[in-house]
């Protein structure tokens, strides 16, 4: 069964600095990668989706990354914003029956 | 604009009551889903749909109840059954290709007492 885990839970960085959060899953025979940002008491926003054949996915000042050999993924945030805090989750879709499975998120606080 | 509804935003219920969290979408989309999320947890699957009048279990299925009469409604009933209601609860759509990202509602906070 697929295990997809997020560290660290929490990080709090200042305003302007580049960041990266991680994302690891235990089956590499994933079809896609999803990071998603979810903001207080809200539903969840899509990011960026990686598909397999994919190595890394941009958008804005936003990139995910994938490397399904190591079963790992990253989504680079550069010269973050206050804006930015929300919880960031990844999710990968896998098995027989496609279905997604959600990490437990990254909570960023950016400090102005 | 495009979208999905969940509706209410908030419900509060006593226990052993059955209450039904609905969820409209008019993105034209096939698959619907339905995710717990607990605090400190990521989302769970309860149920999910790709196609009208056909749905799936999720992970945790157990104590609820699903329809999909219509491609844009997909409603969540929490029956007296399911043992710890109390959640955050999403309603997600999607193309039916794996490879489309999914939309998600603005969520239903139920609280059981």
């Amino acid at each position: 069964k697929q295990e997809v885990t997020q560290i660290p839970a929490a990080l709090s960085v200042p305003e302007g600095e580049n960041l990266v959060l991680n994302c690891s899953f235990t089956d590499s025979a994933i079809y896609n990668l999803q990071w998603f940002r979810q903001d207080p008491g809200k539903g969840l926003t899509s990011l960026l989706l990686i598909q397999s054949s994919q190595r890394e996915q941009t958008s804005g000042r936003l990139n995910a990354s994938l490397d399904k050999s190591s079963g790992r993924s990253t989504l680079y945030i550069a010269a973050s914003q206050p804006g930015d805090s929300a919880t960031y989750l990844c999710a990968a879709i896998s098995g027989s029956a496609r279905q997604l499975t959600f990490g437990s998120g990254t909570q960023l606080t950016v400090l102005p | 604009d495009g979208g999905i509804t969940q509706s209410p935003k908030y419900l509060f219920r006593k226990e052993g009551q059955n209450v039904t969290l609905s969820c409209e979408q008019n993105l034209n989309h096939d698959a619907m889903y339905w995710y717990r999320q607990d605090p400190g947890q990521g989302l769970r699957l309860i149920y999910y749909s790709q196609i009208v009048n056909d749905f799936q279990k999720g992970d945790i299925a157990e104590g609820y109840s699903v329809s999909r009469e219509k491609k844009e409604s997909f409603p969540l009933t929490v029956t007296s059954a399911q043992k710890n209601p109390t959640a955050f609860y999403l309603c997600a759509s999607s193309r039916a290709d794996y490879n489309s990202p999914l939309h998600f509602g603005n969520g239903t906070r139920l609280t059981v007492t």
